[in-house]
This record gives C-alpha cells, sequence and structure tokens, in this order.
C-alpha cells in the first residue's frame, strides 16, 4: 500500500458545483497536511496547510482532516473555471521540522463554464 | 521576479550528454529541493539540502548529482543523460514553518 492514494481523476463539473477532493494515507506519524494547486505547466502552489483535525477554512475553500480515518479532504465551493488544475495533497510527520513532503499523485480537475 | 527562478524552461538533450539545470531563489530559505514529476508517478525528490554545507540524498537520486553553490542557488546535474529522465523537474524551497515554493519547472526531454 503507498503511503499516500490520490485519485487520479480526472473529475469534471460544471461551474458552481461543490468539488470535493480526497486523500487517504496510511502513516499515522503524519501530522501535517498540505493541499497544493497546479495549473498547467506551472509549478504547484501552495493552497491550504493544516496541522489539526477538523475543517479550516479560506475563502471558497475548506480542508479537513480526520487523523482517525487517515482521510483528509478538500472542498471548493462556487466552482469557478479558473479552479481548473491539478490538486495535490502532500503530508509530513513533523511540519516544521520536516525535511520531506509525501505528495499524492494529484487530482486533475476541470470546471466547465 | 519569481521566488524560484528555473533555467532553462525546456531543453532537449541528447542521451550520454551531460546537462545542468539550475535553481536560484529570492526567499531567504535554507531548504533546498529538486523533485520530478512524472504522468501517472507524481512528485519524487531527488536531492534535498538543508544549507551550503548539507547535501541529501533523495528517493531517486541515482544518476543525478547536485550542487548548492550559496545559499541562494542549487543545481541540478544529469552526468549522463539517459531518455528515462525525460520528466518534468521543479526546484523547491522550504522556510521554517512554510510550505513549500516551487519554480515553474523544467520539462527536460532526452532524445
Amino acid at each position: 500500500q503507498k503511503e499516500v492514494e490520490q485519485d487520479p481523476g480526472p473529475l469534471s463539473v460544471p461551474e458552481g458545483a461543490i468539488v470535493s477532493l480526497n486523500c487517504t494515507y496510511s502513516n499515522s506519524a503524519f501530522q501535517y497536511f498540505m493541499w497544493y494547486r497546479q495549473y498547467s505547466r506551472k509549478g504547484p502552489e501552495l493552497l491550504m496547510y493544516t496541522y489539526s483535525s477538523g475543517n479550516k477554512e479560506d475563502g471558497r475553500f475548506t480542508a479537513q482532516v480526520d487523523k482517525s480515518s487517515k482521510y483528509i479532504s478538500l472542498f471548493i465551493r462556487d466552482s469557478q473555471p479558473s479552479d481548473s488544475a491539478t490538486y495535490l495533497c502532500a503530508m509530513s510527520s513533523s511540519g516544521a521540522g520536516s525535511y520531506q513532503l509525501t505528495f499524492g499523485k494529484g487530482t486533475k480537475l476541470s470546471v466547465i463554464p | 521576479d519569481a521566488d524560484v527562478t528555473q533555467t532553462p524552461r525546456n531543453r532537449i538533450t541528447k542521451t550520454g550528454k551531460r546537462i545542468m539545470l539550475e535553481c536560484s531563489q529570492t526567499k531567504g530559505h535554507d531548504r533546498m529541493y529538486w523533485y520530478r514529476q512524472d504522468p501517472g508517478l507524481g512528485l519524487r525528490l531527488i536531492y534535498y539540502s538543508f544549507d551550503v554545507k548539507d547535501i541529501n540524498k533523495g528517493e531517486i537520486s541515482d544518476g543525478y548529482s547536485v550542487s548548492r553553490q550559496a545559499q541562494a542557488k542549487f543545481s541540478l546535474s544529469l552526468e549522463s543523460a539517459i531518455p528515462n529522465q525525460t520528466a518534468l523537474y521543479f526546484c523547491a524551497t522550504r522556510g521554517f514553518e512554510d510550505g513549500y515554493t516551487f519554480g515553474s519547472g523544467t520539462r527536460l526531454t532526452v532524445v
């Protein structure tokens, strides 16, 4: 079993839809969780960063972490065509002191106008 | 200027050639990383460095070498390029409490 599993999609939704992106992980040492967004021919950019179970909101984006189930989600409300990108989850065991992130393979999202 | 700058953006090279990919950053971060990204395989760590005197192998370092010329500069070399090194290469930095800041990538094709 890979440490981080992420459905590669592709996922296609109409504009305005609520999008749910998910990752599962097997390493219970992971304590810090991130979501990156990667546009075509660009590097990933940090979208959300959280280290506790529960929800964290930032505008139209909500990151959810359930450590007991080893499951994280990213919700996008009122999705826009500009949200079309590949979304990668990432996690590490010790956050600030960690030398390495473990990435999911990414989910490609298309938001259709 | 971008926080993390990679050069070149695109490169086609022949099998057996030596090639260097360069990375410079203005974030002032000590930690720098080289990743490659392949379809279906995601991001894989090649090398990382915590400071100028600290170089560490990552998950897939065979066939690669790095040089940390200064806090702001971290270059990746392919000593003798082979076709399965065709990939998208990313340099990244990381602050103490931050996530990564990635460059825009170098698309390398080895023919």
